[in-house]
């Protein structure tokens, strides 16, 4: 049974640009979150897709965006990136309101 | 925005030790979760509790959930070299909603 899978596992990119990160739930979760983890610091909620639907966003940007698809994977989107943006990016699945689950993380790098 | 207290922020462990260390807020959750996580990696989730007073093992990991629903407690026991790493606590509001995370205890090994 595979866990929590995301990808890419690090990514590289220019101020000012985009980036997508994926994430595919545990098999059988349906409830998907994203957090954002800077250096040194605990994870930080940005958002929980349900029924393809935000259903409760963090204190983030309007350029933090996302997107949960009908077999429940989903995409984080960020744009106009700023250096501050650079951290471990993770997704955590779950049954509706049971315990969650973590990938391993995208590690965003902006430059 | 909403905060976790943990205490200690770091530790130092000599194998065979027991070692403590906790979470407090100043509001209350309805649920808290106890993770681990290893530097590169993604947070492993160790125990969850759902009930004020509930005291559950792991292994030879004991947490338990605060009767005031303000905190929660972690005891590792006859630690050993892999219990290295940063753990975090998490607590939840309500069903479903997100987690809010601690700021980490990081557990190193004494030299």
């Amino acid at each position: 049974d595979a866990g929590v899978t995301q990808s890419p596992t690090h990514l590289i990119k220019t101020r000012g640009q985009q980036v997508t990160l994926r994430c595919s739930p545990k098999s059988g979760h349906d409830t998907v979150s994203w957090y954002q983890q800077a250096l040194g610091q605990g994870p930080q909620f940005i958002f929980q897709y349900y029924e393809e639907e935000e259903r409760q966003r963090g204190n983030f940007p309007d350029r933090f965006s996302g997107h949960q698809f009908p077999n429940y994977s989903s995409e984080l989107n960020v744009n106009a990136l700023l250096l501050g943006d650079s951290a471990l990016y993770l997704c955590a699945s779950s049954l509706a309101a049971d315990k969650a689950f973590f990938g391993q993380g995208t590690r965003l790098t902006v430059v | 925005g909403q905060q976790l207290n943990q205490s200690p922020q770091s530790m130092f462990i000599q194998e065979g030790e027991d070692v403590s260390m906790n979470c407090t807020s100043s509001s209350i959750f309805n649920t808290w979760l106890w993770y681990k996580q290893d530097p590169g990696e993604g947070p492993v989730l160790l125990i969850a509790l759902y009930k004020a007073g509930e005291l559950t093992s792991n292994g030879r990991l004991t947490a338990q959930f605060g009767i005031t629903r303000k905190d929660s407690f972690l005891n590792i026991s006859a630690s050993i070299p892999s219990d290295v790493g940063i753990y975090f606590c998490a607590g939840r509001k309500a069903a479903g909603n997100k987690l809010t995370f601690g700021g980490g205890t990081r557990v190193l090994v004494k030299p």
